[in-house]
């Protein structure tokens, strides 16, 4: 099994760009899809990102996901920030165990 | 449009029992593999169980294994969950979420996500 580490929280002002980050502790990023979720308080996860790059639709193309395999991790990435992205965003990949992991979820402040 | 709803949560004893349910609504639900997944207090996402569009195959995460039992009743577009022996960090918002990939993918993800239900484990 592996892990998923995302940082515990980020901030960026409205307008700005962010980038949130998910690393593998074992076995290849490109191994296995990573999806991108956001929960606003009081909500459930809804889906931002999935197959690593590809949005839903509705999703804004404010929104954008990559993977980097020399850092063995993926990224969501939010431009133009709007104070309605502030979230909580977490990761997700699958283990063939099977398993679907999770990262532990960033806090998106929009200050 | 494609609805899931929870209940079935509420406050319970250790060592006790509690079934969870999710009725399905606005897809075809003997189409698609359904999955529980939980949120302690405060905490992060954790899957717990899956299962197959026809029941023939089910997964658990280790934390709930021997203890929890996931279930379907095609018939009725419901999922449930069956939690025994529940412990104090059974404690969670409880989420069921269908199990959706695109045609020939060989990976799925959870989508949508019902509004969840708390359970608490307390004496």
């Amino acid at each position: 099994n592996f892990m998923l580490t995302q940082p515990h929280s980020v901030s960026e002002s409205p307008g700005k760009t962010v980038t949130i980050s998910c690393t593998r502790s074992s076995g290849s990023i490109a191994s296995n899809y990573v999806q991108w979720y956001q929960q606003r308080p009081g909500s459930s996860p809804t889906t931002v990102i999935y197959e690593d790059n590809q949005r839903p639709s509705g999703v804004p193309d404010r929104f954008s996901g990559s993977i980097d395999s020399s850092s063995n991790s993926a990224s969501l990435t939010i431009s133009g920030l709007k104070t309605e992205d502030e979230a909580d965003y977490y990761c997700q990949s699958y283990d063939s165990s099977p398993n679907w992991v999770f990262g532990g979820g960033t806090k998106l402040t929009v200050l | 449009q494609v609805q899931l709803v929870e209940s079935g949560g509420g406050v319970v004893q250790p060592g006790r029992s509690l079934r969870l349910s999710c009725a399905a609504s606005g897809f075809t639900f003997s189409s698609y593999g359904m999955h529980w997944v939980r949120q302690a207090p405060g905490k992060g996402l954790e899957w717990v169980a899956v299962i197959w569009y026809d029941g023939s195959n089910k997964y658990y995460a280790d934390s709930v294994k021997g203890r929890f039992t996931i279930s379907r009743d095609n018939s009725k577009n419901t999922l449930y969950l069956q939690m025994n022996s529940l412990r104090a960090e059974d404690t969670a918002v409880y989420y069921c979420a269908r199990k959706f990939s695109p045609p020939a993918a060989t990976e799925d993800w959870f989508d949508p996500w019902g509004q969840g239900t708390l359970v608490t484990v307390s004496s």
